[in-house]
């Protein structure tokens, strides 16, 4: 089993470019998310699926969209990418039937010039 | 609500100390809490998780952890620390519908 699988792993963009962050998982989970990782503040959460089809916003969703058009498939859209957007971002997703335990992917660097 | 409070960003021990990184929660529900660990340019491992069927939990590399509900706390401990211990550690609380929150991470220094 692959569990969590994200493409790319890094990525360079210009201001203002456009690219999706796809997430793709084997465990037949219900829930996926998508979090940011800033030095010295954590794993925010920028949006979250509890299902196929229904997506809900985060602490920080501004600037992102996202699409959750299977059960194994979440994918993270910046459609303008800004400076503040350079950051590690981790897809997940969350067995209920384990306590809540959640598997990260191995998280795409994104840096935005 | 939800929170969680690593109460140190830095910890430095030398190799073969005790190592204890600090966490705080609330909770509304009755939560279930986990430890993991990311070692540099990787990504998150579980360590350990409590999830009500015992209050002082083992998990992976010798590492422990006790749920305190009078504390709210559920502190991080390994008996002695390696070199391959460095890494950031998280603190993370589950609880209630989709609500996951995570501490700001403390960073573990170990030094030879």
């Amino acid at each position: 089993n692959a569990g969590v699988t994200q493409t790319p792993k890094f990525q360079v963009l210009k201001t203002g470019q456009s690219m999706t962050l796809q997430c793709a998982q084997d465990m037949n989970h219900n829930s996926m998310y998508w979090y940011r990782q800033d030095p010295g503040m954590g794993l925010r959460l920028i949006y979250y699926s509890a299902s196929e089809g229904t997506t809900d916003k985060g602490e920080v969703p501004n600037g992102y969209n996202v699409s959750r058009l299977n059960k194994r498939e979440f994918s993270l859209r910046l459609e303008s990418a800004a400076p503040s957007q350079t950051s590690v971002y981790f897809c997940a997703t969350r067995d209920e039937s384990s306590y809540n335990e959640q598997f990260f992917g191995p998280g795409t660097r994104l840096t935005v010039l | 609500a939800q929170s969680v409070t690593q109460l140190d960003s830095h910890v430095s021990v030398s190799e073969g100390t005790p190592v204890l990184l600090r966490c705080n929660y609330s909770s509304s529900y009755s939560p279930s809490l986990f430890w993991y660990v990311q070692h540099p340019n990787k990504g998150l491992q579980l360590l350990l998780k409590y999830t009500s069927a015992a209050t002082l939990v083992k998990g992976i590399n010798g590492f422990e952890a006790e749920f305190k509900k009078s504390e709210t706390s559920f502190h991080l401990t390994k008996p002695s620390a390696h070199m391959s211990d460095a890494a950031e550690y998280f603190c993370v609380v589950s609880g209630g519908y989709q609500k996951v929150t995570f501490g700001i991470g403390t960073k573990l220094q170990v030094i030879p």
